[in-house]
């Protein structure tokens, strides 16, 4: 069983078009992320959700709009999609846990390659 | 603001031997956790090791280490005996605290693609 599985792991759209990925984890998980990694492999935090409720917001464009239904699930939907969106995003997911001895890391998705042409 | 700085955009190293891939890391936060992820070329991030903040003994996984000198603020990964399949972008990341209360975020430095030869 996969523990992070995001779909689709590829999508090629047109400028202007609207796309949703979609995130399932079945670790468990409290929180989950989304992340991208531009053409150079930097790796940025786009949102982070703990249990359904949005707790990371970094400077992101409102054209991209995380949902999370329940706490095993995040997508992400992109309107209006730009050129400077090709990237690849990577969801994420951990426990977030006051316990200082055990190691509360992240694990990732296989990523998703958005293309925009 | 948290930090997370490697200087080694490339590095090359025979099959067998040892490597380092260098990280420093800045932050005023006393509790705070490390990670090294390894990317290969088909894209997925994986986990290699880890390093809390108030850990004593330095971190180990098979043939992975982590080298930290908490006082120079470094956290060195140690790959030793090269293998052909360690060829792949590495990645070091601090998060801001690794018993949770905080964001729990986790931010990443710019990566070390590192080739062995045979």
């Amino acid at each position: 069983d996969t523990a992070v599985s995001q779909t689709p792991k590829y999508l090629v759209t047109q400028m202007g078009n609207d796309k949703s990925i979609k995130c399932e984890q079945n670790l468990g998980h409290d929180t989950m992320y989304w992340y991208k990694q531009d053409s150079k492999k930097f790796l940025k935090i786009m949102f982070s959700y703990n249990n359904k409720e949005l707790i990371i917001n970094e400077t992101v464009p409102n054209r991209f709009s995380p949902k999370s239904p329940d706490k095993a699930h995040l997508n992400l939907h992109i309107n209006s999609l730009e050129l400077g969106d090709s990237a690849v995003y990577f969801c994420a997911s951990s426990q977030r846990s006051r316990d200082r001895d055990r190691n509360y890391g992240y694990t990732f998705g296989s990523g998703t390659r958005l293309t925009v042409v | 603001a948290q930090k997370i700085t490697q200087t080694q955009p490339g590095m090359f190293v025979q099959e067998k031997e040892a490597v380092t891939l260098d990280c420093t890391y800045d932050t005023s936060d006393p509790s705070y956790g490390l990670f090294w992820y390894k990317q290969p070329s088909s894209g997925e991030m994986i986990f290699l090791i880890y390093q809390g903040s108030y850990d004593q003994q330095n971190a180990t996984e098979g043939r992975y280490s982590l080298n930290f000198q908490k006082a120079r603020k470094s956290a060195n990964l140690v790959i030793s005996a090269s293998q052909l399949g360690d060829s792949a972008m590495y990645f070091c990341a601090m998060r801001e605290s690794p018993y949770g209360g905080a964001t729990n975020k986790l931010i990443f430095g710019t990566g070390t693609l590192l080739a062995v030869q045979p």
